[in-house]
C-alpha cells in the first residue's frame, strides 16, 4: 500500500518570505501522480499543483513550485512571495497512474503571519 | 459555475439512524468519489464511480453504501450510523481518461453521530 508521510504538522512564515513544506511517500510503483492540495477554512480542497512521476522537470504554477525527488521518494512545495491568502492547510498526495485510489497525507497547517 | 455541491453542509444524527449525502455535479465528469477526513489525518477514499451505474470500494468502505443512477449524482448512504462515522465528508468528480488524476471537490459535509 501507498503512504505519504507529511512531518511537518504546523509551520509558519511572514509575508513575502518563501517556505518550503516537506512530503515524501512509499510506493513500489513507477508510474504515478503527486499533487499538492490546498485546503483553507472554508474546507474547499483546491488542486495547488501536479506532478507526474516520468516527467524529470519539477512542475511549477506562478508561486508555487516543486523539488520532485523520485529515487528519494520525496515531493516537497516551495511557496514564493508568501501572501496572508496562502494561509490553509496542505496535503500531499499520491495516485498510481491507471488507479482511482488517491492516498492523503495528514496535512501541515501553513499560517502567514503579517 | 456550481462545480461539485454536497447536500446538506451538515447534519447531526443518532446511533443507528440512516441517512444519505447528496452530490452533484455539473461538469459532466465521469468520475465521482466519496472520501472522509478525521481530525489529524488525509482524506481517505470511501467508495468511488468511474460512470453511471458502476461503483467501486476505496480505502474504508465499510458501514457506507452508494449509488450512481445518474452521472451527475452519486448518493452516499448510511444505513445504521456509528459515532465512528462522525466525520467531515467530500465529494469530488473528475474527467475520464488522463485527467481523471485531477479531481473537484465540494464543500464538504459535516455529520457527527451522537
Amino acid at each position: 500500500a501507498q503512504t505519504v508521510t507529511q512531518s511537518q504538522p504546523e509551520m509558519s512564515v511572514q509575508e513575502a518570505e518563501t517556505v518550503t513544506l516537506s512530503c515524501t511517500y512509499d510506493t513500489s510503483e513507477n508510474n504515478y501522480y503527486l499533487f499538492w492540495y490546498k485546503q483553507p477554512p472554508s474546507r474547499q480542497m483546491i488542486l495547488v499543483i501536479r506532478q507526474e512521476a516520468y516527467k524529470q522537470q519539477n512542475a511549477t504554477e506562478n508561486r508555487f513550485s516543486v523539488n520532485f525527488q523520485k529515487a528519494a521518494k520525496s515531493f516537497s512545495l516551495k511557496i514564493s512571495d508568501s501572501q496572508l491568502g496562502d494561509t490553509a492547510m496542505y496535503f500531499c498526495a499520491f495516485m498510481k497512474r491507471n488507479n482511482n485510489d488517491m492516498r492523503f497525507g495528514a496535512g501541515t497547517r501553513l499560517t502567514v503571519k503579517p | 459555475n456550481a462545480g461539485v455541491t454536497q447536500t446538506p453542509k451538515f447534519r447531526v444524527l443518532k446511533t443507528g439512524q440512516s441517512m444519505t449525502l447528496l452530490c452533484a455535479q455539473d461538469m459532466n465528469h465521469e468520475y465521482m468519489y466519496w472520501y472522509r477526513q478525521d481530525p489529524g489525518m488525509g482524506l481517505r477514499l470511501i467508495h468511488y464511480s468511474v460512470g453511471e451505474g458502476t461503483t467501486a470500494k476505496g480505502e474504508v468502505p465499510d458501514g457506507y453504501n452508494v449509488s450512481r443512477l445518474k452521472k451527475q449524482n452519486f448518493l452516499l448512504g448510511l444505513e445504521s450510523a456509528a459515532p465512528s462515522q462522525t466525520s467531515v465528508y467530500f465529494c469530488a468528480s473528475s474527467y475520464g481518461g488522463q485527467d481523471k488524476n485531477i479531481q473537484y471537490f465540494g464543500a464538504g459535509t459535516r455529520l457527527s453521530v451522537l
